[in-house]
């Protein structure tokens, strides 16, 4: 399995630009996430999926949108992005949403800069 | 609110030594607690993951506790290898919201060979 896979790995954007970042995993997970990761803040939560059809907003969804037409991909959206969206972006799954252990796995990361 | 806390933020060691990172999280109620593990520029690799029912779990020269009542998860490491060297994230997930994991800010830790 190649478990959790994000692309691009880095991508620099001018503000204002739209851009997609994807994520697909191939566990058969229900629960798919995304998260930033900024010096001295963490890792916040961005959105997240349960299942197919199905996602909701987590600490900071401001600026990002989301959907899951697939149970293998959860591709996060910026539509105009911001200096502030300068981050590293974690995405996440797990197998079962009711239940189970909830371990997550991790994808490798992408680098985005804001100019 | 849940909050999760990491002490110490850094931690330099020399190799062999045996060490604890701790985590502590302000709401007993959760669900599990998973140690994870970031290399420099990299992604999180999952350590060990603990259920609430549980205690402690192990593996190899890892060990996690869990003591929900006084909030506390510590992770031992024994005979520790420069190879160790990274940084250390606890997460909860509460059980109150399972789609919500709160992570800690992490501890550095850098083994000296």
């Amino acid at each position: 399995n190649a478990g959790v896979t994000q692309t691009p790995k880095f991508q620099v954007l001018k503000t204002g630009q739209s851009m997609t970042l994807q994520c697909a995993q191939d566990m058969n997970h229900e629960y798919m996430s995304w998260y930033r990761q900024d010096p001295g803040m963490g890792l916040r939560l961005i959105h997240y999926s349960v299942g197919a059809g199905i996602t909701d907003q987590g600490e900071v969804p401001n600026g990002y949108n989301v959907s899951r037409s697939t149970t293998e991909d959860f591709p996060l959206r910026l539509l105009s992005a911001a200096p502030s969206q300068t981050s590293v972006y974690f995405c996440a799954s797990s197998y079962s949403w009711t239940g189970g252990s909830h371990e997550q796995y991790f994808g490798p990361g992408t680098r985005l800069t804001v100019t | 609110k849940q909050e999760v806390t990491q002490i110490p933020a850094a931690l330099s060691v020399p190799e062999g030594e045996n060490l604890v990172l701790n985590c502590s999280f302000t709401d007993s109620a959760i669900y599990n607690l998973q140690w994870f593990r970031q290399d420099p520029g990299k992604g999180l690799t999952s350590l060990l993951l603990i259920q609430s029912s549980q205690r402690e779990q192990t593996s190899g020269r890892l060990n996690a506790s869990l003591d929900k009542s006084s909030g506390r998860s510590t992770l031992y490491i024994a005979a520790s290898q420069p190879g160790d060297s990274a940084t250390y994230l606890c997460a909860v997930r509460p059980s109150t919201s399972y789609d919500k994991v709160i992570f800690g800010p992490g501890t550095s830790l850098s083994v000296i060979p």
